[in-house]
């Protein structure tokens, strides 16, 4: 079966500082897809950044970065210069071939402190 | 274009009683989907349609769940006889069928709650 898996259940950042968010998945497919979404409080889950598996460049999405290890099958997400709306439910979602449906993991909450 | 919306926002009812919920995707998307959230956890998918076919259906869909699209536009989706179970958030999501697409607009979702 295939599964996200998203070992830190909440993390904190300082406004302006870096962090890491990560994920792993467990798949047979060489060919997929990789989101990061984000969950604000009450509010509906927007698209971060998404990776092909076929491409090997990390994604960018102006502060938003991905380290992607296929091999891993681990797929991070790093905010740089966090800011306070950036506080949110964090999930990392796989895409398998020739489905349109995501499979998301449990979910990180980022709290970005003043 | 206000995204995607859903209705109600909110929803208790008390066991044993049938709701029904509504979801407008975002104008040209043709896909549409259903997807269920418990408290710490991820959305889970449940059903998916390409205009008014329904495509794809999870095993966690009961025989107490039907979902509806008529004529490829709003969808529904019909819980009968809850059970607390049931209680979650239910969440819809649009995307158009282009290319390599594969993003996914969410609404807001409708919260269960059932007593």
């Amino acid at each position: 079966a295939q599964t996200v898996t998203q070992s830190q259940p909440e993390m904190s950042v300082q406004e302006a500082e870096t962090v890491t968010l990560s994920c792993t998945y467990d798949t047979s497919e060489s060919n997929y897809y990789l989101f990061w979404y984000k969950q604000p409080p009450s509010r509906q889950m927007i698209l971060v950044i998404r990776q092909e598996a076929y491409k090997q460049q990390n994604a960018t999405e102006n502060r938003f970065s991905v380290n992607f290890q296929k091999a891993a099958k681990s797929f991070s997400l790093k905010i740089s210069d966090s800011q306070l709306g950036d506080t949110a439910m964090y999930f990392c979602a796989f895409m398998p071939p020739g489905t349109y449906k995501y499979i998301f993991g449990t979910g990180t909450r980022l709290k970005v402190l003043a | 274009d206000t995204g995607v919306s859903q209705d109600p926002r909110h929803k208790i009812t008390k066991r044993g009683q049938n709701v029904t919920f509504r979801c407008d995707p975002i104008s040209e998307h043709n896909r549409l989907y259903w997807y269920r959230q418990t408290l710490g956890q991820g959305p889970e998918f449940l059903t998916y349609f390409q205009n008014e076919a329904q495509l794809e259906k999870s095993r966690l869909l009961s025989d107490r769940f039907s979902a509806e699209r008529p004529k490829g536009s709003f969808s529904t989706l019909e819980i009968q006889r809850t059970e607390q179970g049931d209680s979650a958030m239910y969440l819809c999501a649009s995307s158009r069928q282009t290319g390599e697409n594969t993003e996914a607009f969410f609404g807001q979702g409708t919260r269960l709650t059932v007593v």
